[in-house]
């Protein structure tokens, strides 16, 4: 099956400095990756969906100079937290669609979603 | 106004029954999906069932059962046979319209605990 890899999946950082997070489809070719956010007991956020080859499109109030998406490749999208904080400190995770069949049924398929603390 | 809606934060249910987790959505387009998936303590997502909007019949997949009730705007998962390996955060999805580059839109999931 349609395989994601997100590495790493857990980091810990220092306030102000950056953190990057990888996103690799195994098996299949992702033109689209979807980037989620989940708070302690809460739902996925959707963040922005990175685009293979062109800027990525961010929900409103996500910042795009705060966290920069890089889809270089068809296989990978990279989420940068820049100059992070406290308040940054969540679960990331990302998706992509593979396109098996229809594409209206075929469902998203996570990373393992990376955890992300800043102190 | 939320698009998808997951009423129950909690529920429980003894180990070999069947429960009901409930979804309700909201959208005009025509063409739309339903998913649920599971997420356990270790944070991955797994995929469960998927249901169009133009499936006349509801979504099997094991001991998984999607009640899609077009009218009403629901659809509910059901599990058969609960087992204490099912105890997870569930959240129902919807994407809507026919894109592959639409993202999911996640309700605010319910948590079931299976007791043995």
């Amino acid at each position: 099956g349609a395989v994601v890899s997100q590495h790493p999946s857990w980091v810990i950082c220092k306030s102000g400095t950056s953190v990057k997070i990888e996103c690799r489809s195994l098996d299949f070719q992702a033109t689209t990756m979807f980037w989620y956010r989940q708070f302690p007991k809460q739902s996925l956020m959707l963040m922005a969906t990175s685009n293979e080859g062109s800027k990525a499109t961010y929900e409103q109030g996500v910042e795009k100079d705060k966290f920069l998406i890089n889809h270089a490749s068809l296989t990978l999208s990279t989420l940068t937290v820049t100059s992070a904080h406290p308040e940054d400190s969540s679960f990331y995770i990302c998706s992509a669609r593979a396109k098996t069949g229809g594409i209206s049924n075929s469902p998203l398929h996570f990373g393992n979603g990376t955890r992300l603390t800043v102190t | 106004a939320q698009k998808i809606t997951q009423t129950q934060p909690g529920m429980f249910v003894q180990e070999k029954e069947a429960v009901t987790l409930d979804c309700t959505y909201d959208t005009s387009d025509q063409s739309y999906g339903l998913f649920w998936y599971k997420q356990p303590s270790s944070g991955e997502m797994i995929f469960l069932i998927y249901q169009g909007s133009y499936d006349e019949q509801n979504a099997t997949e094991g001991r998984y059962s999607l009640n899609f009730q077009k009218a009403r705007k629901s659809a509910n998962l059901v599990i058969s046979a609960s087992q204490l390996g099912d105890s997870a955060m569930y959240f129902c999805a919807m994407r809507e319209g026919n894109s592959g580059n639409t993202p999911l839109v996640f309700g605010k999931g319910t948590r079931l605990s299976v007791i043995a």
